[in-house]
């Protein structure tokens, strides 16, 4: 079946270290997109890519990189400068970035401080 | 810019009971509108969509209809079930701007949640 796969399903980050958050579709879907989710606060967008080697920053991208070499994989790296990383980040991609398409969503991936 | 405001939760009901979750939105130009499901521990699914003005959505028995005289996009269902219980989120995504750039983003309300009980 195709659809998105995100791993691990739960991250422990130790204090000054970075993390990369995986994010695999089978779509074949142009557009990709990180959100960060938090309690009481719906979705916010970290960062967004329409087409291979090319990425935009969303609405909180500052602590967040992210690399899209590939058309199926686009993975996040939470740096040392967030701050408070903590909260749980989602992976979603669509076949074109036109607002008639839905995103579809993995599963998610937790991420915690130790 | 671009908002969504949904009721807060969380909202309690008794098995086949009616169901509505209010939604509305304020955008600059003619939005598509969603709603999504996420049940605990998971990723969020697609519910239903309407993409113009008196558009109406359905799957599973929820509908909603996009009425831009009152900017809403409000969620119903006749007969609510236990395994219904989850976190409603409705969403709007706008074409991307020629000026600004940009690609399709929706902008998410901050989740409904619903819980049934028999």
């Amino acid at each position: 079946d195709g659809g998105i796969t995100q791993s691990p399903k739960y991250l422990f980050r130790k204090e000054g270290q970075n993390v990369t958050l995986s994010c695999e579709q089978n779509l074949n879907h142009d557009a990709m997109y990180w959100y960060r989710q938090d309690p009481g606060q719906g979705l916010r967008l970290i960062y967004y890519s329409q087409i291979v080697n090319d990425f935009q920053k969303g609405d909180i991208a500052e602590g967040y990189s992210v690399s899209r070499e590939k058309k199926e994989s686009f993975p996040l790296t939470v740096t040392s400068a967030q701050k408070n990383p903590t909260a749980f980040y989602l992976c979603a991609s669509s076949i074109v970035a036109t607002p008639n398409q839905p995103q579809h969503f993995g599963d998610g991936t937790r991420l915690s401080i130790l | 810019g671009d908002s969504v405001t949904q009721m807060e939760g969380p909202v309690t009901l008794s098995e086949e009971a009616f169901l509505t979750i209010n939604c509305t939105y304020t955008a600059t130009g003619y939005p598509s509108l969603f709603w999504y499901v996420q049940y605990p521990g998971e990723g969020l699914q697609l519910l239903l969509k309407a993409t113009k003005a008196d558009d109406k959505g359905s799957n599973k028995g929820f509908e909603a209809t996009y009425r831009k005289e009152t900017t809403s996009f409000h969620l119903e269902k006749g007969s609510v079930q236990v395994s219904d219980s989850a976190v409603y989120f409705c969403a709007l995504s706008e074409l991307p701007s020629i000026l600004t750039g940009g690609g399709n983003k929706l902008t998410f309300g901050t989740g409904t949640q619903l819980k049934v009980e028999l």
